[in-house]
């Protein structure tokens, strides 16, 4: 069974501080995404990571994928309270198989 | 296009009672695929289809679950006798079959089961 775990479930911190974000998987997957999902809403895709090491950037936020394709982090600059949200990771295999999310407030 | 559509928003229902949900998905995209989503989980997935031909279904979906896609195009998901258990937010996505990595969900249906 793949899994993906993501650390922490919760982190609630103030406005214009910075954050990490963890996801670790217990098997290679051929990529890993990350989405964003609002309350009441779908998830929405921000960005897929195919090789180890890659790391991208979308304007204040920068996605890592860990060498050995297990694992993957994302970076929050200066957070802002438009962030709020759960962030998902979620690896492509034969299906998408998502972790549990971290549910990230931030406080104005 | 505006995307992924999913009807209704929000279901209330009584435990015994049957509900269908509707998925309409991106009109050029011939994958379609239903998740389950509880609370403080992240979506699981139950079912796909390539065009009309449902491929695969997951372990999670019991004998009271039903899906179906007949022209290829909206799909509706079927729960007949629902349970408390089932109460859940049903997320639809589609995808071109060529890129299924690259899925566009809809914004859910809430089914609550009393």
């Amino acid at each position: 069974t793949q899994l993906l775990e993501q650390s922490p479930q919760f982190l609630s911190i103030q406005e214009g501080e910075n954050l990490t974000v963890y996801c670790n998987s217990s098997s290679v997957f051929s990529s890993l995404q990350w989405y964003r999902q609002e309350p009441g809403e779908g998830p929405v895709l921000l960005v897929t990571v195919v090789t180890g090491g890659e790391v991208k950037k979308l304007k204040r936020l920068t996605f890592q994928f860990g060498d050995a394709r297990k694992d993957s982090s994302l970076h929050i600059t200066a957070a802002q309270p438009g962030d709020t949200g759960l962030y998902l990771c979620a690896g492509v295999a034969d299906k998408i198989i998502f972790g549990k999310g971290t549910r990230l407030h931030i406080l104005p | 296009d505006t995307g992924v559509s999913q009807d209704p928003r929000h279901k209330i229902t009584k435990r015994g009672q049957n509900v269908t949900f509707r998925c309409d998905p991106i009109s050029e995209h011939n994958r379609l695929y239903w998740y389950r989503q509880t609370l403080g989980q992240g979506p699981e997935f139950l079912t796909y289809f390539q065009n009309e031909a449902q491929l695969e279904k997951s372990r999670l979906l019991s004998d009271r679950f039903s899906a179906e896609r007949p022209k290829g195009s909206f799909s509706t998901l079927e729960i007949q006798r629902t349970e408390q258990g089932d109460s859940a937010m049903y997320l639809c996505a589609s995808s071109l079959s060529e890129r299924t990595d690259t899925q566009y969900f809809g914004p859910g249906t809430r089914l609550t089961v009393l």
